[in-house]
């Protein structure tokens, strides 16, 4: 069966204080893995695309990687504005388009 | 360039009335899907649409139904609400259903409660 864990649950950063954020797949034939930032009340925005393992993209403050099991969503030098939650979502080859998310990781950075 | 526009923000039904939540791009996306997310459970997908006159179900399709008469419109149609229908809504779109550099452009919710 498909699935994406995400942790942790939830973190707390000092503002400056860098850290990781996890996605673990399990999928039949990876498409494609994607990053979104979800703030209160909205919806997904779409951060990222990865497409193959050794992959790396950034924008900003935000690092993504991809290995065969896993992603990355390396966050330098957080800022308040940073506060969100960051979801995981991974494309499965023949599923038609669909998403598989993860439950997220809620990601506080207090000044 | 307005994006993904759903409507309403936030509706209130009571059990067994029906509803239908709309959704419309302006981004001539051929690709266009529901999704509802819960607590603890993450978003999932409801029905999707690859083209006008064409839909599909995703991976919690009962209870709801979907048409696409036009590129732009896909509403999302509650037949008989039930409680377990309480959650918030989320329409997405993109050029096509594979994975690109530009990601799918999600709608900002409709927060359904079943009472």
């Amino acid at each position: 069966e498909d699935q994406v864990t995400q942790s942790p649950e939830a973190l707390r950063l000092q503002e400056g204080e860098s850290s990781s954020l996890n996605c673990s797949y399990t999928v039949s034939g990876l498409r494609g893995l994607f990053w979104y930032r979800q703030d209160p009340g909205k919806g997904p925005e779409f951060l990222f695309t990865l497409y193959s393992a050794g992959e790396e993209k950034e924008k900003e403050r935000l690092k993504a990687t991809l290995t065969k099991k896993e992603s990355f969503l390396h966050i330098t030098a957080p800022k308040p504005e940073d506060s969100a939650t960051y979801l995981c979502a991974v494309q499965a080859y023949n599923q038609g388009g669909k998403l598989i998310f993860g439950q997220g990781t809620e990601l506080s950075v207090k000044p | 360039n307005a994006g993904v526009t759903q409507t309403p923000k936030f509706q209130v039904l009571k059990t067994g009335q029906s509803m239908t939540l709309q959704c419309a791009q302006d981004m001539n996306h051929e690709y266009m899907s529901w999704y509802r997310q819960d607590p603890g459970m993450g978003l999932r997908l409801i029905h999707y649409s690859v083209g006008a006159g064409i839909t599909d179900q995703g991976e919690v399709p009962n209870g709801y139904n979907v048409s696409r008469s036009t590129t732009e419109d896909f509403p999302l149609r509650l037949l008989s609400a039930a409680p377990s229908q309480t959650s918030v809504y989320f329409c997405a779109s993109s050029p096509y259903p594979i994975p690109s550099n530009y990601g799918y452009t999600f709608g900002s919710g409709t927060r359904l409660t079943v009472v």
